[in-house]
């Protein structure tokens, strides 16, 4: 079935670093890929997604490109900030014509700390 | 998100308790769903609507009973739970199967 995996957390960094986040997934098709972020208290929010091979996803200055060659949708942004101290998802979902109507499959997150 | 709401935001119930969990969407949208998120654990998919039909469940206990009146409103009702079924209980929606929107959580403990 699909997976997906995100490098292991908690992930600290000090304000203005820059940040990756891995992500690689297992899947037959095309998926969608997408990445969620959930701030302390709250439910998830969509940060960005990428529908086809190549396609760059970008939201906040957060960007992640669909690497079909390697399975992989890495999440970079080039300078953090205190207030993206968050927890952050990626999430698949299976192409169209697939058994399971809109199923999102999802890392197990990553905890995101961005000090001052 | 604000597009779709879940009341209430903390709820805490005993074992024999009953209790309903609310979801409403005001995104014109035609497919909800529930998750369960618990601590160290992956999102777990429970249930999936689409035009008020369920469409999947994914091995969900009996004590857990979804509901759906209609496109906007999503119900999870609860009934003789034990304490690891406390948890964060996520809806989301979509229009058919494209991205889904989440809201913002009913944080569960089950005493």
């Amino acid at each position: 079935g699909d997976s997906v995996t995100q490098m292991e957390g908690p992930v600290t960094l000090s304000e203005e670093a820059f940040l990756t986040i891995n992500c690689t997934y297992t899947a037959t098709g095309y998926p969608s890929l997408f990445w969620y972020v959930q701030y302390p208290g709250e439910g998830l929010q969509l940060l960005l997604k990428a529908t086809k091979a190549d396609d760059k996803g970008s939201n906040k200055g957060f960007e992640a490109t669909y690497r079909k060659e390697t399975t992989s949708f890495h999440l970079e942004k080039g300078s953090v900030q205190v207030s993206d101290s968050a927890v952050y998802f990626c999430a698949l979902k299976e192409s169209a014509g697939g058994t399971s109507y809109g199923k999102l499959t999802f890392g197990q997150g990553t905890i995101l700390t961005v000090h001052p | 998100e604000t597009g779709v709401t879940q009341t209430p935001r903390h709820l805490v119930m005993g074992m024999t308790n009953k209790k309903s969990l609310k979801c409403e969407q005001h995104l014109g949208h035609n497919a909800m769903y529930w998750y369960k998120q618990s601590a160290k654990k992956p999102l777990e998919l429970m249930f999936v609507y689409n035009f008020k039909e369920q469409t999947e469940n994914n091995s969900v206990p009996s004590r857990f009973s979804p509901e759906c009146p209609n496109s906007s409103h999503l119900f999870l009702h609860l009934h003789t739970l034990q304490p690891e079924d406390s948890a964060l209980y996520l809806c989301a929606s979509s229009q058919e199967g494209r991205t889904q929107y989440f809201g913002p959580g009913t944080r569960l403990t089950v005493l």
